[in-house]
């Protein structure tokens, strides 16, 4: 079965530090990727998204992922955070068994803490 | 605009009642989704359904019980069988695999 790990609970980082959020999947079959952001006591918002074509997306305020297939992978990244990119962010993954119903399989969340 | 309606946003519920979640979306969406959020725990999935008048138990489904009587609601009950109710319940619809899911904002459940 499909699984997703995402490899750190909390990311604490200083304002206009780069950042990086890893994310794994299990299956190398062909998937679709996405990360969502979780702002407190809200739910989650669609980050970006890989369905095919281009292996770097890109989000509108500047976080960007890429999908590598060989080492299954799918690392959220931006250059210079933001107090405000402070929030959970939930990588996941489309269940190759599910194609038609679009059950998707989420991480556990990585909390990203920005600094002042 | 379009999007996913989730009420209430707090709930109260003694031990041993039943207490119903509501989600409605007016998206058109064929899939909804219920998933229950624990700190460290990430989202597990309770039930969903891919169209009127049927339902899938998820990982989580003891417990819970829904129905799926309109496409644009999916109504979660919690029942006095559940042991641990407190959390954080999202709901989710989709239309289809790559367009991910649209979340509704949250109930959060507290036995008291």
């Amino acid at each position: 079965a499909q699984s997703v790990t995402q490899l750190d609970s909390q990311v604490p980082v200083f304002e206009e530090a780069p950042v990086e959020l890893r994310c794994n999947y299990s299956s190398s079959v062909s998937v679709y990727l996405f990360w969502y952001v979780q702002y407190p006591n809200q739910g989650l918002q669609l980050l970006l998204k890989y369905l095919s074509g281009s292996t770097l997306v890109e989000s509108i305020n500047g976080f960007e992922a890429e999908f590598n297939k060989s080492q299954t992978s799918f690392h959220l990244r931006k250059p210079s955070v933001h107090i405000s990119d402070t929030a959970e962010y939930f990588c996941a993954v489309s269940d190759p068994g599910s194609s038609n119903t679009g059950k998707l399989i989420f991480g556990q969340g990585t909390t990203l803490q920005v600094k002042p | 605009d379009g999007g996913i309606t989730q009420s209430p946003k707090y709930l109260f519920r003694k031990e041993g009642q039943n207490v119903t979640l509501s989600c409605e979306q007016n998206l058109n969406h064929d899939a909804m989704y219920w998933y229950r959020q624990d700190p460290g725990q990430g989202l597990r999935l309770i039930y969903y359904s891919q169209i009127v008048n049927d339902f899938q138990k998820g990982d989580i489904a003891e417990g819970y019980s829904v129905s799926r009587e309109k496409k644009e609601s999916f109504p979660l009950t919690v029942t006095s069988a559940q042991k641990n109710p407190t959390a954080f319940y999202l709901c989710a619809s989709s239309r289809q695999i790559n367009y991910g899911y649209t979340f509704g904002s949250g109930t959060r459940l507290t036995v008291v």
